[in-house]
């Protein structure tokens, strides 16, 4: 089975400045899909970022980012000139394209931003 | 707008009692949704894959006659907490699909108190 895996339960940053979020995940397919996932308090379970396994290209959004390094199975997020907006819980996420195709979610990082 | 109507956002239950928590596809028909589990500063759990027009798919360790789902229309899937228990005090999360391995939109949750 897939497992995700985030290791910083907590993270903090200075607004305007840039900050990196860690995910590592553990699959034996060569293709599926990854996320990153942002949780504000509201809780509503925004998507901010997917990337295909199968693209060498690493995903952009406007501020946020990916590092994914398919061999190393690791899909790191970098949230740039962070705003106080982005304050929230995040939430690394794999996605099989085969299978039941469910969406395994790592244990979430909670990101802070200081004014 | 909202594309996943979940409902309620909230409720309390006694000990004992059932409760029904609806998600509804807005926009498009949704042949699959999927139900999460979520405690307290935790990640979300998949509890089942909800199937139109079939039979539930539970995750492990998931007791399939406590939590009924019913995914009767394309547009509608239904959980019910069976006599509920405070252990089943919880934060439950509905998302759909649109299309195959399309990105999930996840309901705005049920808050779940049971007293």
């Amino acid at each position: 089975a897939q497992t995700v895996t985030q290791s910083q339960p907590e993270m903090s940053v200075q607004e305007a400045e840039t900050v990196t979020l860690s995910c590592t995940y553990d699959t034996s397919e060569s293709d599926y899909y990854l996320f990153w996932y942002k949780q504000p308090p509201s809780r509503q379970m925004i998507l901010v970022i997917r990337q295909e396994a199968y693209k060498q290209q690493n995903a952009t959004e406007n501020r946020f980012s990916v590092n994914f390094q398919k061999a190393a199975k690791s899909f790191s997020l970098k949230i740039s000139d962070s705003q106080l907006g982005d304050a929230a819980m995040y939430f690394c996420a794999y996605r099989s394209v085969q299978g039941a195709q469910k969406l395994v979610f790592g244990q979430g990082t909670r990101l802070t931003i200081n004014p | 707008g909202a594309v996943v109507s979940q409902h309620p956002s909230w409720v309390i239950c006694k000990s004992g009692t059932s409760v029904k928590i609806e998600c509804r596809s807005l926009d498009f028909q949704a042949t699959t949704m999927f139900w999460y589990r979520q405690f307290p500063k935790q990640s979300l759990m998949l509890m089942a894959t909800s199937n139109e027009g079939s039979k539930a798919t539970y995750e492990q360790g998931v007791e399939k006659d406590k939590f009924l789902i019913n995914h009767a229309s394309l547009t509608l899937s239904t959980l019910t907490v069976t006599s509920a228990h405070p252990e089943d005090s919880s934060f439950y999360i509905c998302s759909v699909e649109a299309a195959p391995l399309a990105p999930l939109h996840f309901g705005n949750g049920t808050r779940l108190t049971v007293t």
